[in-house]
């Protein structure tokens, strides 16, 4: 089974702070995601990156950074948390060239910034 | 991408068919309907996608009309583990790029004993 795994599960940060949100995959997959669901928003798209080194922004960018060093780890960095980027974050993954959306989905970091 | 409605929630017995509806009258020709389930606090899993043919797995059914407008997903013997947000997804397949996928509000499946 594909394993999507995300570092922490509840994290509760300061303002100002630097944060470090970590997703690993186990199944050699070329794509990977970072998500924020809000209640009343559904989930969007913050980064994504379809290699190592490669990143893309997504919909919401603005403030977060990410780095994808290894090809089976994605970092999203809070450079500076503030309480508007409390939200629950999901990290995916899916194959670079397989023609589906199929994504695999890490189990979400519920992030409280206060 | 084509746009989609569903109800915002649906209950179900336990152990009976749950018969999830979804709208997409936009639909073009090269996009496949996917559906995505997330059980509270967990992130979404994938269930079934399908193009224009009737598509079956160990999880569920999805049934495509002929017209292609609406869908349903069927979990054939429903159990409160299955209490969800149902969502459904139309979109194009864009063979080595990136591409993600967008989650509209879903359905609340709730499964009653």
């Amino acid at each position: 089974d594909v394993k999507v795994t995300q570092s922490s599960r509840y994290l509760v940060k300061r303002t100002g702070e630097k944060v470090f949100l970590e997703c690993v995959q186990d199944m050699d997959h070329e794509n990977m995601f970072w998500y924020r669901q809000d209640p009343g928003l559904g989930l969007r798209l913050i980064y994504f990156s379809y290699d190592v080194k490669m990143k893309e922004k997504g919909d919401i960018p603005e403030g977060y950074s990410v780095s994808r060093e290894k090809k089976e780890r994605f970092s999203l960095i809070l450079e500076s948390a503030s309480t508007n980027q409390t939200s629950m974050y999901l990290c995916a993954s899916r194959p670079g060239t397989a023609n589906t959306y199929e994504q695999y989905f890490g189990p979400g970091t519920r992030l409280t910034v206060t | 991408d084509a746009k989609t409605t569903q109800p915002p929630s649906m209950d179900c017995a336990e152990g009976r068919a749950a018969n999830l509806p979804c709208n997409h009258s936009t639909i073009s020709g090269n996009e496949y309907v996917y559906w995505y389930r997330q059980i509270h606090s967990q992130g979404p899993q994938y269930i079934i996608h399908g193009l224009k043919n009737n598509e079956t797995n160990e999880m569920a059914s999805l049934i495509i009309t002929e017209d292609r407008k609406s869908s349903t997903l069927i979990l054939p013997h429903a159990t409160l583990r299955d209490t969800a947000v149902y969502y459904c997804i139309v979109r194009v397949i864009s063979s080595g790029s990136a591409r993600q996928l967008t989650f509209g509000s879903g359905t609340q499946l709730t499964v009653l004993p």
